[in-house]
């Protein structure tokens, strides 16, 4: 059964700060990995996503990292702003043809102060 | 382009009665999943439709159903409500189901309190 961790479970870092949050995952045969953003009350916003077959992908500030073989993800914030304040959540998706069920961690909630 | 709707936003009902939500995939995507947040468990995955078709389904009682019309929208339905199904019901929409589905876009949520 597909278990997914992320670490820590919140942090509280200065305005400029550069940050890694972190996301394990027990098994290795995932389709691909989502990181998501969440605003307290809202919806999920997709930041990133990550083919198997792929090493990293990039946004503006952000970059992610998967290494399928050790089961992790990284998640690194450049300059950190008051606006990224938020709850932050990894998600695997099964290799499988049949769904595109995700499983998600329980996220790391990000709070940068001015 | 519009994202996807859902409706109600915030809705409040009593133990016993039954709840309805909907969702509106972004057009042109023709496979809608449903998750429920709590507080205790975190995200967890309900259901998936895709072309009207349930595709799968979660380890959530028979209470919780759902169906997908042809125009892609989607409905999800809670009958004889417990305490514990109050929660925020995420839909999230893909061009297409299975593993080849990719980016999965979520809407605003419908919060469901129960009294």
């Amino acid at each position: 059964k597909q278990e997914v961790t992320q670490i820590p479970a919140a942090l509280s870092v200065p305005e400029g700060e550069n940050l890694v949050l972190n996301c394990s995952f027990t098994d290795s045969a995932i389709y691909n990995l989502q990181w998501f953003r969440q605003d307290p009350g809202k919806g999920l916003t997709s930041l990133l996503l990550i083919q198997s077959s792929q090493r990293e992908q990039t946004s503006g500030r952000l970059n992610a990292s998967l290494d399928k073989s050790s089961g992790r993800s990284t998640l690194y914030i450049a300059a950190s702003q008051p606006g990224d304040s938020a709850t932050y959540l990894c998600a695997v998706s099964k290799r499988s043809s049949n769904t595109g069920k995700l499983i998600f961690g329980q996220g790391t909630t990000l709070q940068v102060k001015p | 382009k519009a994202g996807v709707t859902q409706t109600p936003r915030y809705l409040i009902k009593t133990r016993g009665q039954q709840v309805t939500l909907s969702c509106s995939p972004i057009s042109g995507h023709r496979s809608v999943s449903w998750y429920q947040q709590t507080p205790g468990q975190g995200l967890q995955f309900l259901f998936e439709y895709f072309s009207e078709t349930q595709r799968n389904k979660g380890n959530f009682p028979g209470r919780f159903s759902g169906r997908q019309f042809s125009n892609s929208r989607s409905e999800m339905n809670v009958s004889t409500l417990e305490l514990g199904d109050s929660a925020l019901y995420l839909c999230a929409s893909s061009w297409t189901s299975g593993s080849m589905a990719g980016e999965l876009f979520f809407g605003e949520g419908s919060r469901l309190t129960v009294l």
